[in-house]
């Protein structure tokens, strides 16, 4: 059960930027770092962003994180077809004592 | 270059056990904190359960808790899942993730590449 909630899908030409938003409450994303991770086809997910806006190394600069309040996004500018994939945020519940989830967002490279 | 790789899924009848182990190489085992999180088939990502370095602390999904047991060996540098009264909805590819140096919450930077487990008469 997500407990912080993404759009289902997203989508943009090659070169556009892209963002997509993650909804939480006051016990997790108001409370918590945020994390983003980026599932390919196939494939485990990726850590894409860390302590809201933090990229670890080897991650483009095309992917930015941010968050205000119970509401966490990310950002993919200069859209690559490499970047259709499935994305979710993450952050920790000190209400559940627990990691939650988005349901997260596909991204489309049309 | 870190690795973790996880073995032990299978096919299994509703009600029944399995455990799952993560094998992890790469970095130094006992200094971070460990997670499983699944995936079911077409489904999202839904966190598990996480033990810290020294198994002083473990969390588990409310889905989960009660049923399932998180535990590691530092000596070996595995990471272990046993997973009790198995209902379908257990059904799902299981990561095993490695967490943050010392404790949790932090992210979880490296995945491996998952074990199947199919909960099913």
């Amino acid at each position: 059960q997500s407990v912080l909630t993404q759009p289902p899908s997203a989508s943009g030409t090659p070169g556009q930027r892209v963002t997509m938003s993650c909804s939480g409450s006051s016990s997790n994303i108001g409370s918590n770092y945020v994390y983003w991770y980026q599932q390919l086809p196939g494939t485990a997910p990726k850590l894409l962003i860390y302590r809201n806006n933090q990229r670890p190394s080897g991650v483009p600069d095309r992917f930015s994180g941010s968050k205000s309040g119970t509401s966490a996004s990310l950002a993919i500018s200069g859209l690559r077809s490499e970047d259709e994939a499935d994305y979710y945020c993450a952050a920790w519940d000190d209400s559940l004592s627990g990691y939650v989830f988005g349901t997260g967002t596909k991204v489309t490279v049309l | 270059e870190v690795q973790l790789v996880e073995s032990g899924g299978g096919l299994v009848k509703p009600g029944g056990s399995l455990r799952l182990s993560c094998e992890a190489s790469g970095f130094i085992f006992s200094d971070y904190s460990m997670n499983w999180v699944r995936q079911a088939p077409g489904k999202g990502l839904e966190w598990v359960s996480s033990i810290t370095s020294s198994s002083t602390f473990i969390y588990f999904a409310d889905s989960v808790k009660g049923r399932f047991t998180i535990s590691r060996d530092n000596a070996k540098n595995s990471l272990y899942l046993q997973m009790n009264s198995l209902r379908v909805e257990d059904t799902a590819v299981y990561y095993c993730a490695r967490g943050q140096f010392g404790g949790v919450p932090g992210p979880f930077d490296s995945w491996g590449q998952g074990t199947l487990v199919t909960v099913s008469s």
